[in-house]
């Protein structure tokens, strides 16, 4: 089974800052992780995935991302926020076998920017 | 193209009474999940299916919750008799099964309430 981890409930930042929302996962198989962030009041989209290749992944709106298999992490960044990143992350994991297509979320992180 | 669809978005009802909430997929997906979202417990999956077949129903809380998926368009999780502590975000969210590696497109929810 996986399990995800997301170290922090919630991340204020100021506008322009850096910023990583951490995630450690554990599996006993192969994985592929995901990012999705969910706005107020709407459902949840995906930011980035990695599959395999390139262990770091980006997203179209500046945040990336990097697969860390011997640290079983999946960090996500952005070296400056906007007021518009202010949303709720959720780091995910699918794997094979009998959990074939399932995702398993963590618990999410609040991003909240400030001017 | 049209995401996935729910309804009703929200929705007030009496402890005791029988809800029924609706969901239409993306159009050519095979898979299809039903997730809720509560402050304390985070974003749990209830059950998901693959063509329309219930592959893992492991997170259906009890007996008081069902879901059916009669054709590839139509979706509905029904709650008998509601509870207060039902009260969450449910969302939808379907894809096109590829290998563990298929991103997931959600609904923008029904909020459930019961008093």
């Amino acid at each position: 089974a996986q399990s995800v981890t997301q170290l922090d409930s919630q991340v204020p930042v100021f506008e322009e800052a850096p910023v990583e929302l951490r995630c450690n996962y554990s599996s006993s198989v192969s994985v592929y992780l995901f990012w999705y962030v969910q706005y107020p009041n709407q459902g949840l989209q995906l930011l980035l995935k990695y599959l395999s290749g390139s262990t770091l992944v980006e997203s179209i709106n500046g945040f990336e991302a990097e697969f860390n298999k011997s640290q079983t992490s999946f960090h996500l960044r952005k070296p400056s926020v906007h007021i518009s990143d202010t949303a709720e992350y959720f780091c995910a994991v699918s794997a094979g076998g009998t959990s074939y297509g399932k995702l398993t979320f963590g618990q999410g992180t609040i991003l909240t920017v400030h001017p | 193209d049209a995401g996935v669809i729910q309804s009703p978005r929200h929705e007030v009802t009496e402890m005791g009474q029988e809800v029924t909430l609706r969901c239409k997929p993306i159009s050519g997906h095979n898979s299809l999940f039903w997730y809720r979202q509560t402050m304390m417990r985070g974003l749990e999956l209830l059950i998901y299916f693959n063509n329309n077949v219930p592959i893992d129903d492991s997170g259906m809380p009890e007996d008081r919750f069902s879901a059916k998926m009669p054709n590839a368009s139509f979706s509905t999780l029904k709650i008998q008799p509601s509870e207060p502590r039902d009260s969450a975000v449910y969302f939808c969210a379907s894809s096109l099964r590829s290998g563990g590696q298929e991103t997931q497109y959600f609904g923008p929810g029904t909020r459930l309430l019961v008093l």
